[in-house]
């Protein structure tokens, strides 16, 4: 079936390294994908998408990498701060008609300062 | 512009009672997503719908579960009869209207509402 998953559960860095957070996805019909990050407590917050026509997207300090070959996504953070510290999801739609997310089960950043 | 709204933020019931759970999309956006998400795991879509109507229930049990969004008001999430494994947050996301066949938009999320059974 449908199903996104992360190879990390954990990742711990020191503050000011680079992070990568890595997912896998199964869906070749999966034409979007969609970094979250959720603090304690909270909801989701969009910190950057990527769509299959593209492999690689940046934003501010972040970065998105798209294998669609090996169905594979990664998040880099440049410079970690302790702001990042959170739970980071990817999650991956088909888009259209039903815009559902697939969410994968997340990998918990902890920045050490 | 307010972000999206969900009250109340935690709820405790026990089991056989009736959970009601609302959701105000931001302003400007007539989709509405349901997602759970049990402690340590991803979030699990459960309903999509626009005003008046649902698109999309594939994710939601069949029984005792019920979504809506009226014309007028917010969306409300019902579980009839709650038991312990209902115990989740549950996260509420809007977007605008999808343009396009293959056109996607983002889904805004809420601070969600922590359902616990006793």
């Amino acid at each position: 079936g449908e199903s996104v998953g992360l190879h990390l559960p954990t990742l711990s860095v020191q503050e000011g390294d680079n992070s990568i957070i890595n997912c896998a996805y199964s869906n070749s019909a999966s034409d979007y994908f969609i970094w979250y990050k959720q603090e304690s407590g909270k909801g989701p917050q969009f910190i950057i998408d990527i769509r299959s026509n593209m492999d690689k997207r940046q934003g501010q300090r972040v970065t998105v990498l798209l294998n669609k070959t090996v169905k594979h996504l990664s998040l880099q953070i440049a410079a970690t701060q302790p702001g990042d510290s959170a739970v980071y999801f990817c999650a991956e739609s088909i888009g259209g008609a039903t815009n559902k997310l697939i969410f994968g089960t997340g990998t918990l950043l902890a920045v050490q300062p | 512009n307010a972000g999206v709204m969900q009250n109340p933020r935690h709820l405790v019931r026990r089991r056989g009672q009736e959970a009601r759970l609302r959701c105000s999309p931001m302003k400007g956006h007539s989709h509405v997503y349901w997602y759970r998400q049990l402690p340590e795991e991803g979030l699990k879509f459960m309903v999509y719908l626009q005003k008046e109507n649902i698109i999309d229930e594939s994710g939601m049990p069949k029984e005792r579960f019920s979504a809506e969004f009226p014309k007028e008001g917010p969306s409300i999430l019902r579980i009839q009869q709650v038991v312990r494994g209902d115990s989740a947050a549950y996260f509420c996301a809007s977007s605008p209207p999808i343009r396009g066949a293959q056109g996607y938009n983002e889904q805004f999320f809420g601070p969600g509402t922590r359902l616990t059974v006793l």
